[in-house]
């Protein structure tokens, strides 16, 4: 079963306000990344937090952790039509380490 | 410092025949792992490599599918006799190290049409 889940499945915007996407994971991590995937593209890595992290910022992206909940959210402030695209979460797990766990994806549409 | 390479980005085989993806990993960077995305669906771990050993394939189908990535050159996906059900996104990526300890890049990717 997938290891990470991200809610919503689908989220619409206006270009200008933030965007907020939530990952859920079952099992214990070392880290988890996020990845952008523009419509037939490949996958672009935007940010890696560790286990022992509880957030991080890259420019207009801000990165929580809780391991507690088992859950990471994404937060995109500002969002531009360009930020239109699906974004993936991905968790290494503390017992492997050897492959990372993807979650279904949220689809983000900014509308101009 | 080149991305991951993935070639060809398109490929169309009829059923029956073989299949052979490259993934040449960034420079530095001697873990590769593959991976399938269906229509509309997350990516499917397949099997992760580092150079001339293959560390964990525990998501390759055991039959038709195999992998390598010899001392010098690219990480090849190989699958033989491909049926429709083969159709999809193949992705590789690599890093520097295990991905328990560190970022993974990945390339725009294969798509493979089983016609």
């Amino acid at each position: 079963s997938q290891q990470g889940e991200e809610d919503p499945q689908a989220l619409s915007i206006q270009e200008g306000e933030n965007a907020t996407m939530n990952c859920s994971y079952k099992t214990s991590i070392n880290n988890l990344q996020w990845y952008r995937q523009n419509s037939g593209r490949g996958l672009v890595h935007l940010i890696l937090i560790r286990s022992n992290e509880r957030e991080k910022h890259s420019g207009r992206l801000r990165v929580t952790l809780d391991t507690s909940k088992k859950s990471s959210s994404l937060l995109i402030t500002a969002s531009r039509a360009a930020d239109t695209a699906s974004y993936f979460c991905a968790t290494s797990l503390l017992d492997t380490g050897n492959q990372f766990y993807f979650g279904t994806g949220t689809s983000l549409t900014v509308i101009p | 410092n080149a991305g991951v390479m993935q070639n060809p980005r398109h490929l169309v085989r009829r059923r029956g025949q073989e299949a052979r993806l490259r993934c040449s990993p960034m420079k530095g960077h001697s873990h590769v792992y593959w991976y399938r995305q269906l229509p509309e669906e997350g990516l499917k771990f397949m099997v992760y490599l580092q150079k001339e050993n293959i560390i964990d394939e525990s998501g390759m189908p055991k039959e038709r599918f195999s992998a390598e990535f010899p001392k010098e050159g690219p990480s090849i996906l190989r699958i033989q006799q491909v049926v429709r059900g083969d159709s999809a996104a193949y992705f590789c990526a690599s890093s520097p190290k295990a991905v328990g300890f560190t970022e993974a890049f990945f390339g725009q990717g294969t798509r493979l049409t089983v016609v």
